[in-house]
């Protein structure tokens, strides 16, 4: 089955910097990506997705890139503000198949 | 709109005891899945309803939890005989679609004693 393989597992940033979060998928038969970002407490809510068909997708300071070939995915945060700090979680499904995700990268925006 | 929600918001139990958990999906979302989520680890799908498809059970984790799902609403997820390390917080979600995105409920925090 699928497996997605996620990194770092923290990630610490100064305010206003950038941040990445790779994501790697077993199976290439998968087709969507999306992140969600989980805050202390909270349910996970989905930030951003991506589908096979496209290679890039952004959303104002967030931005997802997919590289078919190499079965990776990235989430990248620009200009970070201490209200990004939380927990992401990458995951892929393919069809009609429920999501497999990553471990997750607890993300601190130090101001 | 309402989105997903569950009940309880927490249970606390003990060791050897059943306890049922209930998801109400967004009306009209075909799909629902649980997940289970340990302290500080990530999302580990336990089963998925589709329609009137037979479910994917196979994330379960033993012959011990098991799940219903009334038509494409309620759904609950039952923990026979529980044990110390059943202790997690339950997520359920629903889709319009399988393929569509999944909102989550808040949780179920389960406590085994």
């Amino acid at each position: 089955g699928e497996n997605v393989e996620q990194h770092p597992s923290t990630l610490s940033v100064q305010e206003g910097d950038s941040a990445v979060i790779k994501c790697t998928y077993s199976d290439s038969a998968s087709n969507y990506f999306p992140w969600y970002k989980q805050e202390l407490g909270k349910r996970p809510q989905l930030i951003i997705d991506i589908r096979s068909n496209v290679g890039e997708k952004k959303d104002q300071r967030i931005a997802v890139t997919l590289n078919k070939t190499a079965k990776h995915f990235s989430l990248h945060i620009t200009e970070t503000q201490p209200e990004d700090s939380a927990v992401y979680f990458c995951a892929a499904s393919k069809g009609n198949t429920p999501l497999v995700f990553g471990k997750g990268t607890r993300l601190s925006v130090i101001a | 709109g309402a989105g997903v929600s569950q009940s309880p918001s927490n249970k606390v139990t003990e060791k050897g005891k059943d306890v049922e958990l209930r998801c109400d999906p967004i009306s009209g979302h075909t799909a629902l899945y649980w997940y289970r989520q340990r302290l500080g680890q990530g999302l580990e799908f336990l089963i998925y309803f589709q329609g009137n498809s037979a479910p994917d059970k196979s994330g379960l984790p033993s012959d011990r939890f098991s799940a219903e799902r009334t038509g494409e609403s309620v759904s609950t997820l039952t923990i026979q005989r529980t044990q110390q390390e059943d202790s997690a917080v339950y997520l359920c979600a629903s889709s319009f679609e399988s393929r569509g995105e999944q909102f989550f409920g808040p949780g179920t925090r389960l406590t085994v004693l």
